[in-house]
């Protein structure tokens, strides 16, 4: 059964720093995974979408990378600012368990002003 | 930018009662799910629904749950008779044909049973 973890669960930076947020998946037959932003009481966006055969995805101030044989994703935010402040998910896609996602706990992310 | 339309945003009814959840996905999206998070947990995986059938569901997609697509733009999630665990934010999502596509989210009803 694949499990997904994120750490740190929560992380608290001042305006301006650079951010590491990573997820671990136990399973690495994986077609894909995403990193998703939850706002509170709201629903989920799709930042990025790294596919199986791929190394990095890059958005914008947000680049992922994904190392499947060590089962490991990281989601790395430049410069981040307040508005970045979210709950960000990692969420995988088993190849063999049909296209449900298998989603991580959550980083809770505050970006003080 | 489309999005997933979901409502009531908020329900609330007592054990027992029959809901019904409503979304309308992303107008040229052919595959569809629903996802419930409750409150301090990890989000999980209902069901997914393609070509008018299940194709596939969650242990916790019991009896007590079925999916419509009623007409060309809606599709619903009903729970026949519910119970207090089933409290939850139920979030609906629909994707574009193709094993790489995003998955887009609407932002959720949560779901109180008293």
């Amino acid at each position: 059964k694949q499990e997904v973890t994120q750490i740190p669960a929560a992380l608290s930076v001042p305006e301006g720093e650079n951010l590491v947020l990573n997820c671990s998946f136990t399973d690495s037959a994986i077609y894909n995974l995403q990193w998703f932003r939850q706002d509170p009481g709201k629903g989920l966006t799709s930042l990025l979408l790294i596919q199986s055969s791929q190394r990095e995805q890059t958005s914008g101030r947000l680049n992922a990378s994904l190392d499947k044989s060590s089962g490991r994703s990281t989601l790395y935010i430049a410069a981040s600012q307040p508005g970045d402040s979210a709950t960000y998910l990692c969420a995988v896609r088993l190849g063999s368990s049909g296209d449900k996602l298998t989603f991580g706990t959550g980083t809770r992310l505050a970006v003080r002003p | 930018e489309p999005e997933v339309t979901q409502t009531p945003s908020h329900q609330v009814t007592q054990m027992g009662q029959e809901v019904i959840l409503r979304c309308v996905p992303i107008s040229n999206h052919l595959y569809f799910y629903w996802y419930r998070q409750i409150l301090g947990q990890k989000v999980e995986f209902l069901v997914s629904f393609y070509n008018n059938e299940i194709s596939e569901k969650s242990e916790i997609f019991d009896d007590q749950f079925s999916v419509e697509r009623p007409d060309g733009s809606n599709f619903t999630l009903k729970i026949r008779s519910t119970k207090l665990e089933d409290s939850a934010m139920y979030f609906c999502a629909s994707r574009q044909t193709g094993v790489n596509e995003k998955l887009f989210f609407g932002s959720g009803t949560q779901l109180s049973v008293l």
